[in-house]
C-alpha cells in the first residue's frame, strides 16, 4: 500500500498564481485532513472531509478550496497565492470513526509563495 | 472549540535524561488523546493514543504518556530518551463523539537530544 501521497513535494509560486496541491489515499479510508504547518503553530486544520461529496472548513480555510469527489482524492486548490500560504502542507487520512484510529498523514509539499 | 496547549516548545536534554512534555486541552467533554512524532525531514507518524481504559498508555519506542482527566492533561513521558529521539512532537485531541474526526493539534515541542 503506498499510504497517503501528496504530490508535489516541493513547489515555488509567484504571488497571484493559482495551484492544487494533490492527495490520494489508497486506504479507502472515509475521513480526509488538509492541514498546514507553521514554525511555532503546530499544525493547523484547513479543510476537511467526512466522505465523497462531503467538506467542511477546519481553522483557517481562507485562500483555499477543497472538493472530494472520489473516495480516493482530496485536492487543495489555492486559488491566488500570496506569501502568508508560504507554509508545509500535510494530507492525512483515516477510517471512519477517527477519534479511535488517529490519522495517517503524508509526506508534505513545502510550498513558497514569493 | 476545543485547542491544545503545549507548555514547552523547545527541550534539550542529554541522552539517558527523563522526559517528559506536557499537553493541556479545553474541552468539557469526552476526548480521544494522540501524540505524533516528526522525525527532521519526515512526515507526522503516531506515537500513542488514548480513547478509553487504562490512563497510562505506551507507545513505540518506549514512550508512555498519563491522562489525567481532572487535569485536562495527557502528558508524555519517556524515562531514558536516546539522541535518535530528536524530533518535533504535537499532542493532538479528537472529540470521542464527533462524527467529523476534526484532529485539532497543539503548537508542537522540539526536542533535541545531545549525544
Amino acid at each position: 500500500n503506498a499510504g497517503v501521497t501528496q504530490t508535489p513535494k516541493f513547489q515555488v509560486l509567484k504571488t497571484g498564481q493559482s495551484m492544487t496541491l494533490q492527495c490520494a489515499q489508497d486506504m479507502n479510508h472515509e475521513y480526509m485532513s488538509w492541514y498546514r504547518q507553521d514554525p511555532g503553530m503546530g499544525l493547523r486544520l484547513i479543510h476537511y472531509s467526512v466522505g465523497a461529496g462531503i467538506t467542511d472548513q477546519g481553522e483557517v480555510p481562507n485562500g483555499y478550496n477543497v472538493s472530494r469527489s472520489t473516495t480516493e482524492d482530496f485536492p487543495l486548490r489555492l486559488l491566488s497565492a500570496a506569501p502568508s500560504q508560504t507554509s508545509v502542507y500535510f494530507c492525512a487520512s483515516s477510517r471512519q470513526g477517527a477519534a479511535n484510529y488517529g490519522y495517517t498523514f503524508g509526506s508534505g509539499t513545502r510550498l513558497t509563495v514569493v | 472549540a476545543q485547542s491544545v496547549s503545549q507548555h514547552n516548545h523547545h527541550v534539550i536534554l542529554s541522552e539517558a535524561a527523563s522526559l517528559e512534555l506536557g499537553c493541556n486541552y479545553s474541552y468539557g467533554g469526552t476526548v480521544n488523546l494522540f501524540w505524533y512524532v516528526q522525525y527532521p525531514g519526515q512526515h507526522l507518524q503516531l506515537l500513542l493514543k488514548y480513547f478509553s481504559g487504562d490512563p497510562l498508555v505506551k507507545g513505540i519506542k518506549g514512550f508512555e504518556a498519563e491522562f489525567i482527566k481532572s487535569k485536562f492533561s495527557f502528558n508524555l513521558r519517556k524515562p531514558s530518551v536516546q539522541w535518535s529521539d530528536t524530533a518535533e512532537y504535537f499532542c493532538a485531541v479528537i472529540i470521542a463523539s464527533s462524527n467529523t474526526g476534526k484532529l485539532i493539534f497543539g503548537q508542537g515541542t522540539t526536542l533535541q537530544v545531545k549525544p
